[in-house]
């Protein structure tokens, strides 16, 4: 089983200020055509998560250009270039590749 | 526009078989390269896939709960039913049923942007 490990746990961040969530997976999350199966998900209180990054680095319709995220094969990275008020929440990232594993979850709060 | 929403029982006794529906609307689910899948989050946990049905009838279900699941899609309702037996305490959750699509060409990966509200399941006697 793919093992998925987040870091930090918890992140507090002051408003205007870039933000980063690492992601490891115990395996290569590399898919035979090419594609890195790595997804990036936002969950605020009493909401269903949403999806924010797909497949390592596309953005999703209708999320903002300051969310980015970067990396592959392992290691890869979730970025604020500058964190809002309204991005506080649980982000998840988690494997496509074999079971859907997600990560512990890092929660971001704003200062 | 594509919703999800999520249907069945909120408080379930031990033992007890759940069944959960999830209504959709805004595409088919014989449509080539859809899928539509169930995860679930305990309170104050990490989410856990459990199940996934594809387009073509091929099923996906999480290793650890194969042995309790069992997915179905009915098409002409527009619906995709999960049940779940044997339940017990620590499956109280909240459930939730998505929507995916493949990324391009057969074989290539799917993503998950549509998402219900979920519905909180309670596991007690």
């Amino acid at each position: 089983d793919i093992v998925m490990t987040q870091s930090p746990l918890s992140l507090p961040v002051t408003p205007g200020e870039p933000a980063s969530i690492s992601c490891r997976s115990s395996q290569s999350l590399l898919h035979s055509k090419g594609y890195n199966c790595l997804d990036w998900y936002l969950q605020k209180p009493g909401q269903p998560p949403q999806l924010l990054i797909y497949l390592g680095s596309n953005r999703a319709s209708g999320v903002p250009d300051r969310f980015s995220g970067s990396g592959s094969g392992t290691d890869f990275t979730l970025k604020i270039s500058r964190v809002e008020a309204e991005d506080a929440g649980v982000y998840y990232c988690m494997e496509g590749l074999q079971a859907r594993t997600f990560g512990q979850g890092t929660k971001v709060e704003i200062k | 526009q594509i919703t999800l929403k999520e249907s069945g029982p909120t408080l379930v006794k031990p033992t007890q078989t759940l069944t959960l529906t999830c209504t959709f609307s805004g595409f088919s689910l014989n449509s080539d390269g859809v899928a539509v899948g169930w995860i679930r989050q305990p309170p104050g946990k990490a989410l856990e896939w459990l199940a996934l049905i594809y387009w073509d009838d091929d099923i996906y279900y999480s290793p650890s709960l194969t042995n309790r699941l069992t997915i179905t899609k009915d098409t002409s309702r527009n619906q995709v039913v999960l049940t779940m037996t044997n339940m017990n305490p620590v499956d109280t959750a909240t459930y939730y049923c998505s929507r995916g699509s493949r990324i391009g060409a057969y074989n290539t990966p799917y993503y998950f942007p549509y998402w219900g509200q979920g519905t909180l399941v309670t596991i007690s006697s």
